[in-house]
Formats: structure tokens, C-alpha cells, sequence
């Protein structure tokens, strides 16, 4: 199962909005709606941010929102902060009964 | 508030077999629960290696199956992993997960634990 594909990075001004992108196939991201992403900050284990492609994990600022279009889902960041510094993976449930991640995007604040 | 905790060595040969416990805490495994465990490899992005519910159906990740083993000892409430014949490409961090509806995602992480493929 191929990998999902976010760029690798990102970057954006304190108050700025940017958003991630996270591209796969009609086998998982276009297929089912169980696009999850996570938030890892340097050195510290992922923290789930939202799941089912546009749900809020609980304790999750609602800056993070998440959408889906055909075989793409992206992550949005509103309103930026320093500590929202990170790197974030997508992930989705596949056709073959697996999970797949995205390689990840680093989000840097300018 | 489930609190998950890995442990085991930190250094593997290769071709032996690897050995990981998590041990769980705020939570009876035996009540209910997705758990299972991840890994990322050190610069690199997550895998996802397996998870099982606790009334009994595991889902594998296929690159993977052959050579996992989960199991749970509900006395300790631990869930321990095994990955056999273990190379330099098994080397990563492993994390704890769980989650309270799905195999999907994972709601509950543990701070990791770093195994090194090496003689």
C-alpha cells in the first residue's frame, strides 16, 4: 500500500491560516471516511487532532479543522501560533483493510 | 484517563526476536477498548503495526503479520508485542495506542520507546 502524500513542508505568519494537504486514492482517502491527523511536536509522541475527516479530537483547539474532496484531505490551521509548530500526518483505513500514513509535513512559524 | 506506559530493551540483535510491554493504567483492558501499537522509525514517518479489540478480533498491518505477536495479560493489564527476526530496518521508536471506538485512529499514546537493530 502506497504512502499518502503531503508536502513536506509548510510555513506560515503568527495569525495566518495555512492548510495541509494529504492525497491518496479512491482505495482510502476517497474511499471511506476515516481520515484521522496528528500533531507531533519535536521529540514528543503524535497527538491525535482530528478524526473521521472533519471531527475535533477532544481538548483540540478549534483553529484545526479537517475537510475532504474526492481523494485529497486537508487539515487547516487558523488563526497560526508559535506552538503549533510540528509535524502533522494524515492517515486513512484502505481498501485492503490496512492503515497507511502520510510521510509527514513540517509546519514551521515564520 | 488511560495512561500507557512502554517498556523493553533498548537494544536488539538482529534475526532475534523483539519484546515490548505496555502497561495501561486508569483503564481495565479487559472492559473494553481498541489497543494496539506504532512505530517510526528515527527522521521517518509512522507505521502502523497492529491492534486488537478486547474481545478478541486483531487486525495486522500485512507487511508485518508474519513476524507479530500481540498478546495481553489481564492480571498485569499489560499488552505486550513480539516482532521476530528483527533487521536494522526494525529499528524505531514503538508506541503504545489505544481508542475507545476504532482501529481507525488512536486517541491514547504512550511516550514511546526507542529499539535499536544492532550487534
Amino acid at each position: 500500500q502506497s504512502a499518502l502524500t503531503q508536502p513536506a513542508s509548510v510555513s506560515g505568519s503568527p495569525g495566518q491560516s495555512i492548510t495541509i494537504s494529504c492525497t491518496g486514492a479512491s482505495s482510502d482517502v476517497g474511499g471511506y471516511d476515516y481520515v484521522s491527523w496528528y500533531q507531533q511536536p519535536p521529540g514528543k509522541a503524535p497527538k491525535l487532532m482530528i478524526y473521521g475527516v472533519n471531527n475535533r479530537a477532544s481538548g483540540v483547539s478549534d483553529r484545526f479543522s479537517g475537510s475532504k474532496s474526492g481523494n485529497t484531505a486537508s487539515l487547516t490551521i487558523s488563526g497560526l501560533q508559535a506552538e503549533d509548530e510540528a509535524d502533522y500526518y494524515c492517515s486513512s483505513y484502505t481498501s485492503s483493510g490496512t492503515l497507511v500514513f502520510g510521510a509527514g509535513t513540517k509546519v514551521t512559524v515564520l | 484517563q488511560v495512561q500507557l506506559q512502554e517498556s523493553g530493551p533498548g537494544l536488539v540483535k538482529p534475526s532475534e526476536t523483539l519484546s515490548l510491554i505496555c502497561a495501561v493504567s486508569g483503564y481495565s483492558i479487559s472492559s473494553g477498548k481498541y489497543w494496539g501499537w506504532m512505530r517510526q522509525p528515527p527522521g521517518k514517518g509512522l507505521e502502523w503495526i497492529a491492534t486488537f479489540y478486547h474481545s478478541g478480533s486483531t487486525y495486522y498491518n500485512p507487511s508485518l503479520k508474519s513476524r507479530v505477536a500481540l498478546s495481553v495479560d489481564t492480571s498485569k493489564n499489560q499488552l505486550s508485542l513480539k516482532l521476530a527476526s528483527v533487521t536494522a530496518a526494525d529499528t524505531a521508536v514503538y508506541y503504545c495506542t489505544s481508542d475507545s471506538n476504532t482501529w481507525y485512529w488512536a486517541y491514547y499514546w504512550g511516550q514511546g520507546t526507542l529499539v535499536t537493530v544492532s550487534s
